[in-house]
């Protein structure tokens, strides 16, 4: 089983639509979770972090996360084109627990395009 | 824009030969890392770094070198290159291990 699962998509979604995306992982040491967005041919960039559960919201985005699930989402209000691009969820854990030396550990992406 | 650049940020090249790419930031973030991306892995820790001259392997670290002799600049070597290393390699840097991290440009490397 891999450590974090996320569906790849790609997810088509009309212009003002409120996305979901979601990621599931398997290890209950992960507490700090990041969402990212990256465009084609550019680099990930920083959307959300958020410490253990509950919510977060900036802007049209609200992370979500439900440790006992051991579920992540990010949620994007009146989704507009610009929005068209991979989201990336990523989490870690405390230093030497599980050996990991705090490493980020990424889900694969879910592609996601806003049509107008 | 978090302070990073990478170089080169596109390099084709044959196999067997040396490549170094090269990371900068002007952030002063402590910790620095080596991504790569590739379709269907997703992104994967090569090497970071903890600090000058501190270094540790990630999980892809076979075939890979790196140093920092100082704060802003990380270097990844790879010492004979293979067509398996055909990637798009992205730096990342940050304040601590658990503070988020921020990317570069990314480099996009062809073995052929």
């Amino acid at each position: 089983q891999k450590e974090v699962e996320q569906d790849p998509g790609p997810l088509s979604v009309p212009e003002g639509a409120i996305v979901s995306l979601n990621c599931t992982y398997s290890n209950s040491a992960f507490q700090y979770f990041m969402w990212y967005r990256q465009y084609s041919r550019k680099g990930p960039e920083l959307l959300m972090y958020t410490y253990s559960s509950g919510n977060k919201e900036d802007g049209r985005f609200t992370a979500q996360v439900d440790k006992s699930s051991k579920y992540i989402s990010l949620f994007i209000r009146d989704s507009q084109p610009s929005d068209s691009a991979t989201y990336l969820c990523a989490m870690t854990m405390l230093m030497n627990y599980g050996g990991s030396q705090g490493n980020l550990i990424f889900g694969k992406g879910t592609k996601l395009s806003v049509k107008p | 824009d978090a302070g990073i650049t990478q170089s080169p940020r596109h390099k084709v090249t044959e196999t067997g030969t040396p490549v170094t790419l090269r990371c900068h930031q002007t952030e002063n973030h402590r910790y620095m890392y080596w991504y790569r991306q590739d379709p269907g892995h997703g992104l994967r820790l090569i090497h970071y770094s903890y600090g000058v001259k501190d270094t540790d392997k990630g999980e892809v670290s076979d075939g890979y070198s790196v140093s920092r002799s100082k704060t802003e600049d990380f270097l990844l070597t790879l010492e004979s290159a293979t067509s398996s290393q055909t990637s798009v390699y992205f730096c990342a840097i940050s304040v601590s291990l658990y503070n988020e991290q921020f990317f570069g440009p990314g480099t996009r490397l062809t073995v052929l």
